[in-house]
């Protein structure tokens, strides 16, 4: 099944930077790849997701970058505020809807 | 229109005992998923069911089951639990299986083995 990795696993940033967060996946089949938010003490929710036919797509200060040859996609958050805190996981699906480990982002005001 | 439901919220079992937990999904999603979420390992997918039909299963034990109804409703059992079984459990729905469809999740079910 697929397999997905995320790095780095916490990401400190200080209030009005950008924070980039990588993710690469196994399966090549794989063609849509969301990304979920967790707040502490909540559920996670789609920010943002791009399908694998699309190279970038954004919404606002968010951004997601995908590379099909290389299986890597990212997420790139500018001008950070203090509630982008929170846990951000990367996902693939392929024959399921596989989960990176996550990222805890902490945003310095 | 109502989330996704999930019951009960918080659970506390000792070890060997066995627990159900119940996954109330979108009115209309016909997929429902399971997952365990621990700290540092995200979220590992335990199963996937489709119009009442396991259609993918994670790397779990047989301990681990799961079933669907024909309202979409779904239940999970762990059986002969052990203390590593304490996680949040977290259920997601969507309409459809596979494609492009956004899984939405629930706000999952804290389980506690002692």
């Amino acid at each position: 099944g697929e397999n997905v990795e995320q790095h780095p696993s916490t990401l400190s940033v200080q209030e009005g930077d950008s924070a980039v967060i990588k993710c690469t996946y196994s399966d090549s089949a794989s063609n849509y790849f969301p990304w979920y938010k967790q707040e502490l003490g909540k559920r996670p929710q789609l920010i943002i997701d791009i399908r694998s036919n699309v190279g970038e797509k954004k919404d606002q200060r968010i951004a997601v970058t995908l590379n099909k040859t290389a299986k890597h996609f990212s997420l790139h958050i500018t001008e950070t505020q203090p509630e982008d805190s929170a846990v951000y996981f990367c996902a693939a699906r392929g024959d399921r809807l596989a989960f990176g480990k996550g990222n805890q982002v902490v945003v310095i005001p | 229109k109502a989330g996704v439901t999930q019951t009960p919220r918080y659970l506390i079992k000792t070890r060997g005992q066995q627990v159900t937990l119940s996954c109330s999904p979108i009115s209309g999603h016909r997929s429902v998923s399971w997952y365990q979420q621990t700290p540092g390992q995200g979220l590992q997918f335990l199963f996937e069911y489709f119009s009442e039909t396991q259609r993918n299963k994670g790397n779990f034990p047989g301990r681990f089951s799961g079933r669907q109804f024909s309202n979409s409703r779904s239940e999970m059992n762990v059986s002969t639990l052990e203390l590593g079984d304490s996680a949040l459990y977290l259920c997601a729905s969507s309409r459809n299986s596979g494609g492009f469809e956004e899984a939405f999740f629930g706000q999952g079910t804290r389980l506690t083995v002692v």
